[in-house]
């Protein structure tokens, strides 16, 4: 079984729909974190996590919310989707400081 | 503040041939340096990374990165590419408060 999983793998929404993006990790990694991917932009930081009571902003948060439920499960919700929101997302995990990070396989929404 | 260049947006090589990617970045103290690949549909998957010590390391599926100080450079090579080294490869160096910072990315293209 992958280490780090998201849920859905695909998802087409209008605009306005509340959107939830779900990562689980069997990693035990403490640091979470949600990345969103656009063609030629690389990887932008969402948000980040480094314990269950520890939420922080990336550069790119506004439209976004996080929740962390436990240390293994970190969603991502868009209130009210808009199509520049449509994107690759990715959750990624890191068991310790100045170590690599961990991806899952991604989330690809598509905002119409 | 830290950042990453990966200057060549698109690399087209001919399968067998040798592979430089390029990558420089910026940072105040000794770097946590990370390459990573992406294959078409997939998630990032470590190839390898620098911390200390000997400045050239060796990775993954052939791979290898040489860190020049002098140079701010990380650059990834593969003496002989396959065709299913096709992919999108990304520089990333580890940054304060537990963040990664990505380069925008390179698109490897092989020639049979």
């Amino acid at each position: 079984d992958a280490d780090v999983t998201q849920t859905p793998r695909n998802r087409i929404t209008k605009t306005g729909k509340r959107i939830m993006l779900e990562c689980s990790q069997t990693k035990g990694h403490d640091r979470m974190y949600w990345y969103r991917q656009d063609p030629g932009l690389g990887l932008r930081l969402i948000y980040y996590s480094f314990d269950v009571k520890d939420i922080n902003k990336g550069e790119i948060s506004d439209g976004y919310s996080v929740s962390r439920q436990a240390q293994a499960k970190f969603s991502l919700s868009l209130e009210s989707a808009i199509p520049n929101q449509t994107a690759l997302y990715f959750c990624a995990t890191q068991g310790a400081s100045y170590n690599e990070q961990f991806f899952g396989p991604g989330t690809r929404l598509t905002v119409l | 503040a830290q950042s990453v260049t990966q200057p060549d947006i698109h690399i087209t090589v001919s399968e067998g041939a040798s592979l430089e990617l390029r990558c420089n970045y910026s940072y105040g103290a000794t770097p946590y340096l990370f390459w990573y690949v992406q294959s078409p549909g997939q998630g990032l998957q470590l190839l390898l990374k620098y911390f200390s010590g000997d400045t050239l390391v060796q990775g993954i599926k052939g791979f290898e990165a040489e860190f020049k100080r002098s140079q701010s450079s990380f650059n990834l090579r593969k003496p002989s590419v396959h065709w299913s080294d096709a992919a999108e490869y990304f520089c990333a160096v580890g940054a304060t408060d537990d963040k990664i910072i990505f380069g925008k990315g390179t698109r490897l293209h092989i020639l049979p």
